[in-house]
């Protein structure tokens, strides 16, 4: 299964939306509302931001939203902050019992 | 609060087998409704998923590491581990334990803190 691809970086303004892709195929992205968004910062674990396309696990600012068109999920980050600084990896349930994660973006606020 | 901690030796030669244990506290492993999973991370590169387990032994695998990976559980510990035989280079990354849930395990709602495993002569 080969890896969903997104952008290797993407910045923005304080203050400012940003928008980060993740590109599949029908047999993954395009063919199930199961796409997942993490925050990684520096050194340490993934967190969870957004599952099932666009919905936000509890804790998590509504700064950030999630949507899908075809095979391209995307996250967004409105009202850009320093502290949202960091790499960002989507994932989609591609088959029975299978996963694949995206390559990654690194978010930068300038 | 569900906790997560990866363990087992940081330096494995080539060839030989890496062997990682998760340590679930805070909840049983033995809950019906999650399976629990395990994914890497080689240094400066992005996360890939290796496989998933449910408390009962039902596994999924990678396609691309099937071949040499076991995940196994031992509910009486609340422990699950993670086999990869014939280790090279390339399996040097950080292995993170976490919990897979939603509707086919799809995504990851409570992570270890990683362990980074070198494989190195």
């Amino acid at each position: 299964q080969s890896a969903l691809t997104q952008p290797a970086s993407v910045s923005g303004s304080p203050g400012q939306s940003i928008t980060v892709s993740c590109t599949g195929t029908s047999s993954d992205v395009g063919g199930y509302n199961f796409v997942s968004w993490y925050q990684q910062e520096p050194g340490k674990a993934p967190k969870l931001m957004i599952y099932d396309v666009s919905n936000r696990p509890s804790g998590v600012s509504n700064r950030f939203s999630g949507s899908k068109s075809g095979n391209t999920a995307s996250l967004t980050i409105s009202g850009l902050q320093a502290e949202d600084e960091a790499d960002y990896y989507c994932t989609s349930y591609a088959s029975t019992t299978t996963l694949v994660f995206g390559t990654g973006t690194k978010v930068t606020v300038l | 609060h569900l906790q997560l901690q990866e363990s087992g030796p940081g330096l494995v030669k080539p060839s030989e087998t890496l062997s990682l244990t998760c340590t679930v506290s805070g909840g049983s492993i033995s809950s019906i409704s999650h399976y629990w999973g395990w994914i890497r991370q080689p240094p400066g590169k992005g996360l890939e998923w290796i496989g998933n387990i449910y408390y009962s032994g039902v596994t999924s695998y990678d396609p691309s590491l099937k071949s040499r990976v076991t995940i196994s559980v031992d509910t009486s510990k609340n422990q699950f581990s993670l086999k990869v035989s014939s280790v090279t280079a390339a399996d040097t990354a950080v292995y993170y334990c976490a919990r897979p849930t939603g509707i086919y395990y799809h995504y990851f709602d409570y992570w270890g803190q990683g362990t980074l495993v070198t494989v190195s002569s």
